[in-house]
């Protein structure tokens, strides 16, 4: 069966310190990988996501990137940490042509900036 | 712009009531629409996932419905439990991939003893 892992589960930095949270898919091959974050009252807002080994793709312009050195691995990073990065973020993944592309997701990072 | 508005924002129910949560959308073009469980700290869990020929699907307590020529969709809760509280998020896909999903901001649900 196929799982995901994401740490840390929770992480407390300050403001202009760096970030690197990494996500991992056991179980699979060649998935397609997620980065969302969640902020507190509203919906899960897309910021990467990968179709492949080194492919990212960005949804929103930040203060944040991705990257996907091997096919299971997804790691989201920054050089200065913002107080707005503050949130839940969640990595997921999903198997490429499906036909729902259902979606799994890992138990999530909650990242504070102080 | 694609939008899925989620009602109520939250509600609280007594054990072992039914509850109906609601799910309006505008995305297009439409390909399936999913209902999420997350309980609190916890990434979400699919309850559904119903495309655009399917009215009724359950998975246990859980009963989905879905009318695509009014893009309403409703999330029916049967003899509800304590482990129900959560949060319920709708997510509508426009298409065959992942990124083109657009998430509701859910109903946050408390189920009392």
């Amino acid at each position: 069966s196929q799982t995901i892992h994401q740490w840390p589960a929770t992480l407390v930095q300050p403001v202009g310190s760096p970030l690197s949270l990494e996500c991992t898919v056991e179980g699979t091959s060649n998935p397609n990988l997620y980065w969302y974050r969640q902020a507190a009252g509203r919906g899960l807002q897309l910021l990467f996501y990968s179709v492949g080994i080194g492919q990212i793709s960005s949804e929103v312009p930040q203060n944040l990137s991705a990257s996907r050195p091997q096919d299971r691995q997804f790691i989201l990073s920054s050089k200065k940490l913002l107080l707005s990065d503050s949130g839940f973020y969640l990595c997921a993944w999903d198997q490429s042509g499906s036909s729902y592309n259902e979606q799994f997701f890992g138990p999530g990072t909650r990242l504070t900036v102080l | 712009k694609n939008q899925v508005e989620q009602s109520p924002q939250s509600l609280i129910i007594l054990e072992g009531k039914n509850c109906t949560l609601q799910c309006n959308y505008t995305v297009s073009p439409f390909s399936n629409l999913r209902w999420y469980k997350q309980d609190t700290g916890r990434g979400p869990v699919s309850l559904t996932i119903m495309t655009f020929s399917e009215n009724t699907k359950s998975n246990g307590r859980y009963t989905a419905t879905l009318d695509a020529d009014t893009k309403q969709s409703s999330l029916h809760i049967t003899a509800s439990q304590l482990s129900d509280s959560a949060s319920y998020i709708c997510v509508v896909s426009a298409g065959a991939g992942s990124y083109q999903l657009t998430f509701g901001k859910g109903t946050k649900l408390s189920v009392i003893p």
